[in-house]
């Protein structure tokens, strides 16, 4: 099984702040990666796909990069609407997801 | 725009079977497009890939479950279904279903999600 860990768990910011996430996998993945944004008592929604391409409709403050086993979500300008948990996903096999990353308000 | 809906009961004892629906809306499962899965999240835990099925009726389930699990298609009634054997605690979670739309893996439409609860 491939693992993957994002960290932090949890990160305070403030609004316009430039936030990064990280998501390491347990082995390499080729740039099979995506993002989610999870908000309390809502499913998921699809940020980022393999590793640095942006879903329709979503802004462009939010961008990823990495390749190989070690990855990046950022948030430029961090935007009320931005507080929330990510999942990072892997699928170069089958899929896991990490196990997430709180974005709180400083 | 593409709806999906997950339906089943929200309580399951031990050792039975957990079934859940997934109805889609405004939009054909019967789609060489796409993938339909089934994920799950257990309470104010991470997010479990549970597995997929293509229109043809393939299927993908993750490894850890794969003895336990069946997902299968309706499409006359345009709804897919997972079912999970054998339940126990450890299957309590917010239950979804959702649309891969490139055949990678990546849910771009979800349903609201449904709670199932393992307890006697």
């Amino acid at each position: 099984d491939i693992q993957m860990t994002q960290s932090p768990s949890t990160l305070s910011a403030s609004v316009g702040d430039r936030v990064a996430i990280t998501c390491r996998a347990s082995q390499s993945i080729s740039t099979w990666l995506a993002w989610y944004q999870q908000k309390p008592g809502k499913a998921p929604k699809l940020l980022i796909y393999k590793a640095s391409n942006l879903e329709s409709g979503v802004p462009s403050r939010f961008s990823g990069s990495g390749s190989g086993t070690e990855f990046t979500l950022t948030i430029n300008s961090l935007q009320p609407d931005d507080f929330a948990t990510y999942f990072c996903q892997q699928y170069n096999t089958y899929s896991t997801f990490g196990q997430g990353t709180k974005v709180e308000i400083k | 725009q593409l709806q999906l809906q997950e339906s089943g009961p929200g309580l399951v004892k031990p050792s039975e079977t957990l079934s859940l629906t997934c109805t889609v809306s405004s939009g054909s499962i019967y789609n060489k497009n796409y993938y339909w899965g089934w994920i799950r999240q257990p309470p104010g835990k991470g997010l479990e890939w549970i597995g997929s099925i293509y229109y043809t009726g393939t299927t993908y389930y993750n490894p850890s479950l794969k003895s336990r699990v069946t997902i299968s298609l309706d499409t006359s009634k345009n709804q897919f279904s997972l079912e999970l054997r054998s339940v126990t605690a450890a299957d309590t979670a917010v239950y979804y279903c959702a649309r891969d739309g490139r055949l990678l893996y990546n849910y771009d439409y979800w349903g609201q999600g449904t709670l199932v609860t393992v307890s006697s």
